[in-house]
């Protein structure tokens, strides 16, 4: 069975300011990732996804994720934040032959003016 | 082209009491996740659906929930004889019939239930 751990629940940082958000997998077969975004009380929107090749990968808003294999990660960043990015973020995880996707329990990231 | 569609959005049941909740795919999908979120936690799997059969439900409390997709209409949700831990947001999501090869779940704004 896969699982994805997101080491941080909270991130404050200033605006302007660069941002990276962890997150780590385990699965035993192939997999593909996922980051999305969770403004309050809407639904999730998908902000970038790795399915193969390049391991640097860009997605809307700014925001580009680094696949690494070695280390199972795939790490969300953007180099300047804004206060519009306040927003939880969920990364996931699809694993081998599964059409439903493992999430982790989210990153709450607030930016600060 | 329209999204996910879920309503209600937000439902307010007492103990006891049965709720709905109905999602209706993207045009053109044809398989359709449902996901719990508790306060401040994130998405739990539930159920996975295509059209008149349930293709996954390992993520479904034994008890008192069902899921349907009907060959027509919305997929369902069932929560009978709801509790307070019961309180959360459920998410649908869909995706296309065939194998893009992207694995992406577009989702639904998702139906609050408060269950007092």
């Amino acid at each position: 069975a896969q699982s994805v751990t997101q080491l941080d629940s909270q991130v404050p940082v200033f605006e302007e300011a660069p941002v990276e958000l962890r997150c780590n997998y385990s699965s035993s077969v192939s997999v593909y990732l996922f980051w999305y975004v969770q403004y309050p009380n809407q639904g999730l929107q998908l902000l970038l996804k790795y399915l193969s090749g390049s391991t640097l990968v860009k997605g809307i808003n700014g925001f580009e994720a680094e696949f690494n294999k070695s280390q199972t990660s795939f790490h969300l960043r953007k180099p300047s934040v804004h206060i519009s990015d306040t927003a939880e973020y969920f990364c996931a995880v699809r694993a081998g032959s599964a059409r439903q996707l493992t999430f982790g329990s989210g990153t709450q990231l607030t930016v600060l003016p | 082209n329209a999204g996910v569609m879920q309503n209600p959005r937000h439902l307010v049941r007492r103990r006891g009491q049965e709720a709905r909740l109905r999602c209706s795919p993207m045009k053109g999908h044809s398989h359709v996740y449902w996901y719990r979120q508790l306060p401040e936690e994130g998405l739990k799997f539930m159920v996975y659906l295509q059209k008149e059969n349930i293709i996954d439900e390992s993520g479904m409390p034994k008890e008192r929930f069902s899921a349907e997709f009907p060959k027509e209409g919305p997929s369902i949700l069932r929560i009978q004889q709801v509790v307070r831990g019961d309180s959360a947001a459920y998410f649908c999501a869909s995706s296309p019939p065939y194998d893009t090869n992207t694995g992406e779940l577009f989702f639904g704004e998702g139906s609050r239930l408060t269950v007092l």
